[in-house]
């Protein structure tokens, strides 16, 4: 098993321009997640999904979009890229969005924004 | 709301010295709390759960109601320990699920 895969690992965008970051998991989980790392903030939920076509907002969703068509993949899309949005995307995993679940966490993509 | 504090941003600690992660949370519920570990260059994995009770590499935590804490502890450091430490706590969303919200962070540095 891959586990969970993310794609790109580096990009720079220019301000107001749009881009998808691709997650995806072969380990059949039903709760995918996406999370940002910024400096001294941890990591903040932006959106999560509980199966395929449900998704719902995390803490910091605001110019973000996600969609979950299949199982397998939850990309995330910024729909008109800010500079705030400079940070380290996580996608993550779980068998189910029940509390005790371990989540396991894509190698993270690391984005810029001029 | 769910809350996660970790009061320390940096801990150093000498080789062989006993290691103190402290995690406060605030939850009206009864949560599930986690420490995840990301070491130089690896993805973010689970290091333990309370639930499970366990001890792994050496590291143990205890869910302290009382306290509303769930410190991560370890008797002697070792040099393979230095990361970066986040606790973690699973409670209901009030959305029909259950969102992991994650401390800031806690950086161990354990000095040879």
């Amino acid at each position: 098993n891959a586990g969970v895969t993310q794609t790109p690992k580096f990009q720079v965008l220019k301000t107001g321009q749009s881009m998808t970051l691709q997650c995806a998991q072969d380990m059949n989980h039903e709760y995918m997640s996406w999370y940002r790392q910024d400096p001294g903030m941890g990591l903040r939920l932006i959106h999560y999904s509980v199966g395929a076509g449900i998704t719902d907002q995390g803490e910091v969703p605001n110019g973000y979009n996600v969609s979950r068509s299949t199982t397998e993949d939850f990309p995330l899309r910024l729909l008109s890229a800010a500079p705030s949005q400079t940070s380290v995307y996580f996608c993550a995993s779980s068998q189910s969005g029940a509390l005790s679940y371990e989540q396991y966490f894509g190698p993270g993509t690391r984005l810029t924004v001029t | 709301a769910q809350r996660v504090t970790q009061p320390e941003k940096l801990l150093s600690v000498f080789k062989g010295a006993p290691v103190e992660l402290k995690c406060n949370y605030s939850y009206s519920g009864s949560p599930e709390l986690f420490w995840y570990v990301q070491y130089s260059r690896q993805r973010l994995q689970l290091l333990l759960r309370h639930i499970s009770r366990e001890s792994i590499k050496g590291f143990t935590a205890d869910l302290n109601k009382g306290e509303t804490s769930f410190h991560l502890k370890k008797p002697f450091a070792q040099e393979e320990d230095s990361a970066m430490y986040y606790c973690a706590l699973s409670g209901h969303s009030g959305a029909g699920s259950y969102q992991l919200t994650f401390g800031k962070g806690t950086k161990l540095s354990v000095i040879p």
